[in-house]
């Protein structure tokens, strides 16, 4: 069974870069995508981006350039980067495999996600 | 980006009563929507994609209706477990986008 567990600092400076590592047992990230997913206090869910085990990363243009996925095969897990942040990118952090299915054309869902890290901005 | 609002908010139930939510797309994403249970401290659980189909180990009190942009998500038959929150999201489009939640309380 897959699971995800995420990990990281739970407090960061603003301006600075948020880092996240999502870590992945039960099952090899190969030949899947992983996403990273946000919920900031009292908003909705955001989806930040997602990653293939290789290929390149697909990022939610509202975080304009700051946001970084990556992977790492040898270890099974991905990593999240996210530069400059403001207290605005205070929220709960996930991670979920996004499976892609075909059913009458492509389409998506999160399949597993894990319990999500809370990561706060302040100085 | 599609817009997803559900209704309603929140809601108030007690064991055994049907429930039915509402998630609305700003523009048609055809049958490319998922519906998830999120309990607090849990990760999310996805209970049903492609609008309808309900994935495995979900009961099947649990249906999922709508194409285009509505869809609903029913519950027949609360069960005191199916306290939660709900949310739907849509993958017919980039960036794909997350209802605001419902959530489900005890009467």
């Amino acid at each position: 069974q897959v699971q995800l567990q995420e990990s990281g600092p739970g407090l960061v400076k603003p301006s600075e870069t948020l880092s996240l590592t999502c870590s992945v047992s039960g099952g090899s990230i190969n030949s899947y995508y992983w996403s990273w997913i946000r919920q900031p206090p009292g908003r909705r869910l955001e989806w930040i981006g997602h990653l293939y085990s290789t290929g390149s990363p697909k990022y939610n243009p509202s975080l304009k350039g700051r946001v970084t996925l990556s992977g790492d095969t040898s270890k099974n897990h991905f990593s999240l980067e996210l530069t400059s942040v403001t207290a605005a990118d205070a929220a709960v952090y996930y991670c979920a495999r996004h499976l892609r299915f075909y059913t009458d054309g492509w389409a998506s869902a999160f399949d597993i996600w894990g319990r999500g890290t809370f990561v706060t901005v302040s100085s | 980006d599609i817009q997803m609002t559900q209704s309603p908010s929140s809601l108030s139930a007690s064991v055994g009563d049907r429930v039915t939510i509402t998630c609305r797309a700003s523009q048609s994403v055809t049958r490319f929507l998922n519906w998830y249970q999120h309990k607090s401290g849990e990760a999310p659980k996805l209970l049903i994609s492609g609008a309808s189909t309900l994935q495995t180990g979900v009961p099947s009190r649990f249906s999922g209706s709508g194409s285009g942009t509505e869809f609903t998500l029913t519950i027949n038959s609360l069960h005191r477990e199916d306290f939660a929150t709900y949310f739907c999201q849509q993958s017919h489009g980039y960036p794909p986008t997350f209802g605001q939640g419902t959530k489900v309380e005890i009467k």
